[in-house]
């Protein structure tokens, strides 16, 4: 079975701009969680999407949003990046709540100059 | 306010010196603890699962205990490949659905 698939690996963009992180949860699992990692700290929670329906929110301002498909794959938006949004963005999945289950994606590196 | 800290920040231990990762915790309602491992540039990698105090849990040269306050993962004799960033992280939430996590403590093992 394929793990927790996110792209793009790597990305670039500028300070003002938009941008969309995918995430194809593993096969069966119908929890998608995000979490973004600055250099030097643990993750921290931003949404988990359960069936389809957000079940959580961490202390993020609203320019980030996100969405489950009917597959249970998601994507994390972002607009108006900031300089400070630079970070590893992983994804986790997991296959029921409570996540005590949770596998964890490779990530997106997101740098915004 | 649900908060995990882990100390050391940073371990540097000789091929076969024994140690251990301390990692504390304060939250509202504990559903689980997790440790992961995460190298650099990649995800964390799931390591143990722990649900109660005095629960302990081995994998190779690792062993995780947990008390009501804090639990340690012990690495006995370990190699050059354990080297990585160990997280804690404590599961919480009305869904059991939010992992609180630690900084990490950065292992380097040296040979």
């Amino acid at each position: 079975d394929a793990g927790v698939t996110q792209s793009p690996t790597h990305l670039i963009k500028t300070r003002g701009q938009h941008v969309t992180l995918r995430c194809s949860p593993i096969s069966g699992h119908k929890s998608v969680s995000w979490y973004q990692q600055v250099l030097g700290q643990g993750p921290q929670f931003i949404f988990q999407y359960y069936e389809k329906e957000e079940r959580g929110r961490g202390n993020f301002p609203d320019r980030f949003s996100a969405r489950q498909f009917p597959n249970y794959s998601s994507e994390l938006n972002v607009n108006a990046l900031l300089l400070g949004d630079s970070a590893l963005y992983l994804c986790a999945s997991s296959r029921q709540l409570p996540n005590y289950g949770y596998t964890f994606g490779s990530g997106t590196r997101l740098t915004v100059v | 306010e649900d908060q995990v800290t882990q100390s050391p920040e940073a371990l540097r231990l000789q091929e076969g010196e024994s140690s251990s990762l301390n990692c504390s915790y304060t939250v509202s309602g504990l559903r689980g603890l997790f440790w992961y491992r995460q190298d650099p540039g990649k995800g964390p990698e799931f390591l143990f699962t722990l649900y109660s105090a005095g629960e302990e849990k081995e994998k190779e040269r690792l062993k995780a205990t947990l008390t009501k306050k804090e639990s340690f993962l012990h690495i006995t004799a370990p190699k050059p490949e354990d080297s990585a960033t160990y997280l804690c992280a404590v599961l919480v939430g009305e869904y059991g659905n939010k992992l609180v996590f630690g900084a990490g403590t950065i292992l380097r093992v040296k040979s």
